[in-house]
Formats: C-alpha cells, sequence, structure tokens
C-alpha cells in the first residue's frame, strides 16, 4: 500500500507493563524510522532502519527501549516497564530514498502510561 | 548539531490572505528541508520536499523556498482557507541522516 499503517491507534499501559507498537512500512521503502512526540510538538528522533538492520539507534533509552524490522513482518517498537514519562505519540516513517523523496508519515500511536 | 526553529508559533488571520512562515536552520550542509502539515490529533502530511541542490517547490497554491547560504526556508500560501488551519513543521535533514523538526507553527484561518 501507499501509506504506513501504525498500530494500534491508541495504547494504555499502568506504569511498568511493557508496549508494543507496530508499522508496516510501504512496500519498497528500505528506510523505517521512529520518532517520539511529546509536549509542545517536540519531536525526537529514536532509531532508524535500513531494511532489518539498525542504521542509527542514538535516540533510544536503550535499558527500556528496544526495535525490530523483520523481513516480512511489521516493525516494531517495545518498551519494556513503561513509565509515565513515555507518554507521547509514537510516529513510524519510511522512505524509499530520502534525498528525493523524502519521508512519509504514518498516524501515529498514542501512548498513554497511567 | 542541527536546530532548526520555527516563526511565528501560531498565526492567526482572515480568510483569503496570503501568509508565510518562516523556518531557519543552524548548519547548512543540509540534504534536503521537508515542510509537513500536522492536524490535531493526526500524523503528518508531506506538502513540499526541497532537496538541497533546489531553491523552491510548488504545489497548488503553496510555495516552499529554500535558502542553504542563509540558514532559511519560507513556506508561502496563497488565498488562506478555512481548512488550511492546522500545525505546520518543517523538517531538516543533514549528515546525522535524520529529521531535526522545528516546533512548528499553529496556524488559524478565520472564515
Amino acid at each position: 500500500g501507499e501509506e504506513v499503517a501504525q498500530t494500534p491507534k491508541h495504547l494504555v499501559r499502568g506504569e511498568g507493563q511493557k508496549a508494543k507498537l507496530y508499522c508496516a512500512p510501504i512496500k519498497g521503502h528500505s528506510y523505517v524510522f521512529w520518532y517520539q512526540q511529546v509536549l509542545k510538538n517536540e519531536f525526537k528522533f529514536l532509531i532508524s532502519f535500513q531494511n532489518e538492520n539498525v542504521f542509527d539507534e542514538t535516540g533510544m533509552p536503550k535499558e527500556r527501549f528496544s526495535a525490530k524490522c523483520l523481513p516480512n513482518s511489521p516493525c516494531s517498537l517495545e518498551i519494556q516497564a513503561t513509565k509515565l514519562e513515555d507518554s507521547a505519540v509514537y510516529f513510524c516513517a519510511s522512505s524509499l530514498d530520502r534525498a528525493n523523496y523524502g519521508y512519509t508519515f504514518g498516524s501515529g500511536t498514542r501512548l498513554t502510561v497511567v | 548539531k542541527q536546530e532548526v526553529t520555527q516563526i511565528p508559533a501560531a498565526l492567526s488571520v482572515p480568510e483569503g490572505e496570503n501568509l508565510v512562515l518562516n523556518c531557519s536552520f543552524t548548519d547548512s550542509a543540509i540534504y534536503n528541508l521537508q515542510w509537513f502539515r500536522q492536524d490535531p490529533g493526526k500524523g503528518l502530511t508531506s506538502l513540499l520536499l526541497i532537496q538541497s541542490s533546489q531553491r523552491e517547490q510548488t504545489s497548488g497554491r503553496l510555495n516552499a523556498s529554500l535558502d542553504k547560504s542563509s540558514g532559511r526556508s519560507t513556506l508561502y500560501i496563497a488565498a488562506s482557507q478555512p481548512g488550511d488551519s492546522a500545525t505546520y513543521l518543517c523538517a531538516a535533514e543533514g549528515g546525522s541522516e535524520k529529521l531535526v523538526f522545528g516546533k512548528g507553527t499553529k496556524l488559524t484561518v478565520n472564515p
């Protein structure tokens, strides 16, 4: 399809519970990115993949966050032992060729940690 | 480290007015700059992508310009409509190969 599909749209977790978010990039796009949007429109880069390989993970809080992009499966972002501060909208984006086509974003998953 | 700033943070205009949204970036070594629109509670819709070798891009009533030497981009919206009300975000991609976003301009077009 021509859209980046993110599921679920909303997720509520108690503090300390695990959260798992999914992203199906546009078919043929080899780059996948995860961003976290917190209050006041602040977008924080988390991690990027080129195919199934981690390209850049400098934004990941490694002790609790992990991500995968496996062949023939949606990409996933998993948060172990969620904290209140993890409440945010998590966006996935994919790109065929960033220089010429830019990024296409999904509609996001709103995670609320209570 | 790339920093992207958008001015103004909010803008309210009457319908039909032409307007300009500003975006500035600190590192001129960018690959491209992309403008997005975000409606409340929604994802990001790509509006225009300007590659580093280009100076402007146009789509319908939208025109985006890029001046790498001064670290600036502008988004021009002609004949604004209430449906244009949204938050507009610019994002620069540089050598770090990831987008760095500004905090957006919230536009309200009043009927």
